[in-house]
Parts: C-alpha cells; structure tokens; sequence
C-alpha cells in the first residue's frame, strides 16, 4: 500500500523560503521508472504542478515557477524535499506530493494528504 | 497547453448521467485523465490514458476521446459521486483544468 505525507510550516512570511517534506511509504524511490511529484492548490481553486523527480534523479519543474524551486530526493529517509523561495501570499496553498511513475505516463496514481500553507506577515 | 473544462457547474440527481467535458488547446493525443476530489480530500485518480478505468474505480465511470476533446461519463449518478472534476495533460509537463464541480439538484 502506498501511502505519501506532506509536512512543513503552516505559515511562512512573505519572502521567506519553504520547505516541504514529503514522506512515504510502500514503494521505492530507487526503482526504475517511480517518481514523486508536487502538486499546490490554492482555496477553492484548480491545481498546479509544480515539480517533479525520478529515481534517477531527473528532476523537472513547472517553467512559471522553475527559478523559486527547488526538488531533492534522500531514497535512505523515503523523503522527498521542496523548497521554493521569495514567498509571496499568493503562494498560499495546499501542497500535495503525489506517487507517479514515467512507464505509467506519469499520472498521479497515489496522494499524500495535503498541507496547507498560508503566506502572512 | 491549456485544458478547459465544461461546464463549470452540472446540478444532477442522483441515478443521472453525468457528461463532463475538457478541451486542449492542442493535440494531447490520448494522454489525459481525469482525477475527482472531494471537499478536504486529495485528488483521485479516476481516468488514465483518456478511456482507462484506474485501480478500484467503479465501471459507472468511463472515459473517451482523443486529439483535444475528451469526456468523462458517470452512467448513474450515486451520492458519493457529487464532487469537483479535474483533467489533466501530460504533455511536456503537467497542467489541469479548472475543474467542474458535481452538485445534486
């Protein structure tokens, strides 16, 4: 069973930098073909992909956000890290990681839970 | 590539069928699905690959089309399905529409 868990601040100052861990379980990020990625949603609106990472350690950004972003991966913790810089309010969110796996078309099959992530001074 | 997702609110009762639609502002080919999520509930993954049904996922749920306009079709509608759809493309990266949201009537 694979489950994912996002956890970090649940609020940041504006310019502040953010950094969410992602933690899971049930699956290896050392096997070929897995990935995680992080997906945001803002309240009550639509989702947003941000960043994404493979086993073998390719790493892919949105190109909106590609400069404030940053993915990392520690396979010996099953963690995956993001930190995105120069908060701004409307970065105010929840934040997902999500399993997907490249030879699966890179859909998100499994999701952790949700952090809420508000930006105030 | 842009999706956009029609209507944006459907009002339906339950044993309707539901019609929801997405359309790409250019060919995804049949690289689309369709995730549902209800309120304080990550997203699902519903659909993959514009018509496959994913793991555990009713057969009152289909999918089809290709190119850039696709359908997600809910036969007959139960109570757990009232919730918001979104679709999403995997070509060169990720994007989701804006989602329809699935209300009784």
């Amino acid at each position: 069973q694979i489950t994912l868990k996002e956890s970090g601040p649940t609020q940041v100052k504006p310019t502040q930098t953010l950094t969410l861990t992602c933690t899971f379980s049930g699956f290896s990020l050392t096997s070929d073909g897995v990935g995680v990625g992080w997906i945001r949603q803002p309240p009550g609106k639509a989702l947003e992909w941000l960043s994404l990472i493979y086993w073998d350690d390719d790493k892919r950004y949105s190109p909106s956000l590609r400069s404030r972003l940053t993915i990392t991966k520690d396979t010996s913790k099953n963690q995956v890290v993001l930190t995105m810089t120069d908060m701004d309010p409307v970065d105010t969110a929840t934040y997902y990681c999500a399993h997907t796996r490249k030879y699966f078309n890179n859909w998100f099959d499994s999701w952790g839970q949700g952090t809420l992530v508000t930006v105030s001074s | 590539i842009m999706l956009t997702q029609s209507p944006a609110t459907l009002s339906l009762s339950p044993g309707d069928r539901a019609t929801l639609s997405c359309r790409a502002s250019q060919s995804v080919s049949f690289y689309l699905a369709w995730y549902q999520q209800k309120p304080g509930q990550a997203p699902r993954l519903l659909i993959y690959d514009a018509s496959n049904r994913a793991t555990g996922i009713p057969a009152r749920f289909s999918g089809s089309g290709s190119g850039t306009d696709f359908t997600l079709t809910i036969s007959s509608l139960e109570p757990e399905d009232f919730a918001v759809y979104y679709c999403q493309q995997r070509s060169h990266w990720p994007t989701f529409g804006q989602g329809t949201r699935l209300e009784i009537k």
